[in-house]
């Protein structure tokens, strides 16, 4: 199948913890991207890299480092976890050309910090 | 002032009926926009991108778009319970890689 895959589906961890999300697109993009979307619903965006190099880098704590080893993967990682981290994270892509920033989105990572 | 603006809902329409989306944005130079679909506990999901002013129609849904005040909307003509689901309403700034920008969702209920 041809989609955007994130991995784990679910993480529970403790406050103080590191973790990383995975993400891989097989849709031929060159466009990747990490949102955060809260409790309140609200989709914000963290980060997006283009061919491996850094695009846009909002204001998000130094705790997130995303990483793009080549254009089809984007895995995130957090440090030092927190309460307020808890949330759905969603990796999405785009292509190039017209139907630039048309994204396409996994499937979520539901990460709960206690 | 919000960048996006959308109600938050819930818009509660009966089966067979137009329902009614809107959204403003901020940025008077916003070049896209695009309207995702979102069910509970669900990734979005585009349904559908408009560039220039005027209708854009694909299938059930109409999506419109009026730059010079600042407004695009969504109609979804014969609704369907299987429509009920939260539409996110997008806008992209002009130029190289622009962030997209997200409002917070209108929730619709397809009543049967």
């Amino acid at each position: 199948d041809t989609a955007v895959s994130q991995t784990p589906k679910y993480l529970v961890t403790q406050m103080g913890n590191d973790k990383s999300i995975k993400c891989e697109q097989n849709l031929g993009h060159d466009t990747m991207y990490w949102y955060k979307q809260d409790s309140k619903k609200f989709l914000k965006i963290m980060f997006s890299y283009n061919n491996k190099e850094l695009i846009i880098n909002e204001t998000v704590p130094n705790r997130f480092s995303p990483k793009s080893p080549d254009k089809a993967h984007l895995n995130l990682h957090i440090n030092s976890l927190e309460l307020g981290d808890s949330a759905v994270y969603f990796c999405a892509s785009s292509p190039t050309g017209y139907s630039y920033n048309e994204q396409f989105f996994g499937p979520g990572t539901r990460l709960t910090v206690l | 002032q919000k960048e996006v603006e959308q109600n938050s809902g819930p818009l509660s329409v009966p089966e067979g009926a137009i329902a009614s989306l809107n959204c403003t944005y901020s940025d008077r130079v916003s070049q896209s926009f695009f309207w995702y679909r979102q069910y509970s506990g669900k990734s979005p999901e585009l349904i559908m991108s408009i560039y220039s002013n005027g209708d854009k129609e694909d299938g059930r849904f109409t999506a419109q778009l009026n730059k010079a005040s600042q407004y695009v909307s969504l109609l979804i003509r014969d609704s369907q319970p299987s429509d009920s689901a939260t539409y996110l309403c997008a806008v992209k700034g002009s130029g190289g890689y622009q962030k997209v920008t997200f409002g917070t969702g209108t929730k619709l209920q397809v009543i049967p």
